[in-house]
């Protein structure tokens, strides 16, 4: 079956550094989303990598290696509206999107 | 751009009702678009996709004749909800996808739908 794995819960500081881990094992890959969600609203888009390597995008970068079925997102000098859920989620071989249960990240002062 | 609206933001009705909730991509064309459910604390649930002038593609589990989805256009999706009941309470939130841009398949989501059935 298809499945995307990555932590339930996390703490980090403000000003700090945070990387959420993502493992998957789908049927075809055709690209990784992470996207943001904080409690009680839509989902919205933070990266897509297709390649394997690091896309930076200011404060957060991704990365993604195929051969391992493994990406990260990498959250730097933390602020406390960064405290939200992060989805992580693989287009299989059909173009759907399968999603992660999502990484609660809580951030401290 | 990339903008996709959702009608109403939130909605109570009585059980047995049934409601409809409106998607519309604002400022691009829709090839298709994407019906979620989320519950407290979980992941998003796909519930069924759908293309502009054919039928809605339900996943595993869904009721098609509960669930009524319209996509008329491509920018206006609508999901009904018929003869809702309690447990049907949730986060609906739609997505909607433009024609593949570089090889990207990205989806813009609306701001969801909070439905509670009383």
């Amino acid at each position: 079956g298809q499945n995307i794995d990555q932590p339930t819960e996390m703490t980090a500081t403000e000003g700090a550094i945070v990387q959420i881990n993502c493992t998957y094992q789908t049927s075809g890959f055709n690209g990784l989303f992470w996207y943001q969600q904080h409690a009680g609203e839509a989902p919205t888009f933070l990266s897509y990598n297709v390649l394997d390597g690091l896309e930076e995008k200011g404060r957060f970068s991704s990365f993604l290696s195929r051969s391992k079925g493994y990406s990260y997102l990498l959250l730097k000098e933390l602020q406390m509206k960064d405290s939200a859920s992060y989805l992580c989620a693989v287009m299989d071989s059909n173009y759907q999107l399968i999603w992660g249960a999502g990484t609660k990240l809580i951030i401290k002062p | 751009g990339a903008v996709v609206s959702q009608h109403p933001s939130w909605v109570i009705c009585k059980s047995g009702t049934s409601v409809k909730i409106e998607c519309r991509s604002l400022d691009f064309q829709a090839t298709t678009m994407f019906w979620y459910r989320q519950f407290p604390k979980q992941s998003l649930m796909l519930m069924a996709t759908s293309n502009e002038g054919s039928k809605a593609t339900y996943e595993q589990g869904v009721e098609k004749d509960k669930f009524l989805i319209n996509h008329a256009s491509l920018t206006l999706s609508t999901l009904t909800v018929t003869s809702a009941h309690p447990e049907d309470s949730s986060f609906y939130i739609c997505s909607a996808s433009r024609s593949r841009v570089a090889g990207m398949w990205e989806q813009y989501f609306g701001p969801g739908t909070r439905l509670t059935v009383t």
